[in-house]
């Protein structure tokens, strides 16, 4: 069961460049969101989304477009990429478990993005 | 403003005894709260959870304690273990956006052998 998997694990890039970050989940969860974690801090919610087709800015959006075309994936586009984007992000999914739901999220390994 | 809170950055204990981890929170319509555990290079995994209508919420080792009304709750591991040993994040979240929760900044436990 390969759960929530994220592409890739390390990346560098330069000022200016763009790049995709993946993430694919097989548990057929509703909700998908992207996280980043930088030193010391705990996770902020950068964008999320409530089913396919459906997205909304969390609280650090400035710098990322996502989308979600498939329940399975939800991509995270950095569309000119600098310094203070150098951080740990995390892919996660989730579902809607109606009255009995813990809004429990099941997190990828993460990818190291540095930006130089 | 940070809505969720933890307020120390590691904890130290010995083997077999208690740990106990603290987080407060601000929004009163948070009506989720979860501890994850998190080892370096892997992604937080979910360890026990707790719903704003309940006071206390046991699994094995690990139970978590809510009071609503000074907006704190605590995680306790009896008995600690090495294993044991990693960041735990507090996280809240409402009912009905199960994709969105807020995180504290975590806490680093170390047990010691």
């Amino acid at each position: 069961n390969a759960g929530v998997t994220q592409t890739p694990k390390f990346q560098v890039l330069k000022t200016g460049q763009s790049m995709t970050l993946q993430c694919a989940q097989d548990m057929n969860h509703e909700y998908m969101s992207w996280y980043r974690q930088d030193p010391g801090m705990g996770l902020r919610l950068i964008h999320y989304s409530v089913g396919a087709g459906i997205t909304d800015q969390g609280e650090v959006p400035n710098g990322y477009n996502v989308s979600r075309s498939t329940t399975e994936d939800f991509p995270l586009r950095l569309l000119s990429a600098a310094p203070s984007q150098t951080s740990v992000y995390f892919c996660a999914s989730s579902y809607h478990g109606g009255v009995l739901a813990k809004n429990i999220q099941y997190f990828g390994a993460g990818t190291r993005l540095s930006v130089l | 403003d940070q809505q969720v809170k933890q307020n120390s950055p590691s904890l130290s204990v010995q083997e077999g005894r208690i740990s106990i981890l603290n987080c407060d929170y601000t929004n009163s319509m948070f009506d989720y709260f979860l501890w994850y555990k998190k080892y370096p290079a892997e992604g937080p995994t979910f360890l026990i959870s707790i719903s704003s209508i309940k006071d206390k919420n046991e699994d094995g080792r690990f139970t978590v304690f809510l009071n609503k009304s000074a907006k704190h709750l605590s995680l306790h591991i009896v008995p600690s273990q090495p294993g044991d040993s990693a960041v735990y994040f507090c996280a809240a979240s409402g009912r009905t956006n199960a994709g969105k929760s807020t995180f504290g900044d975590g806490t680093t436990l170390t047990v010691k052998p």
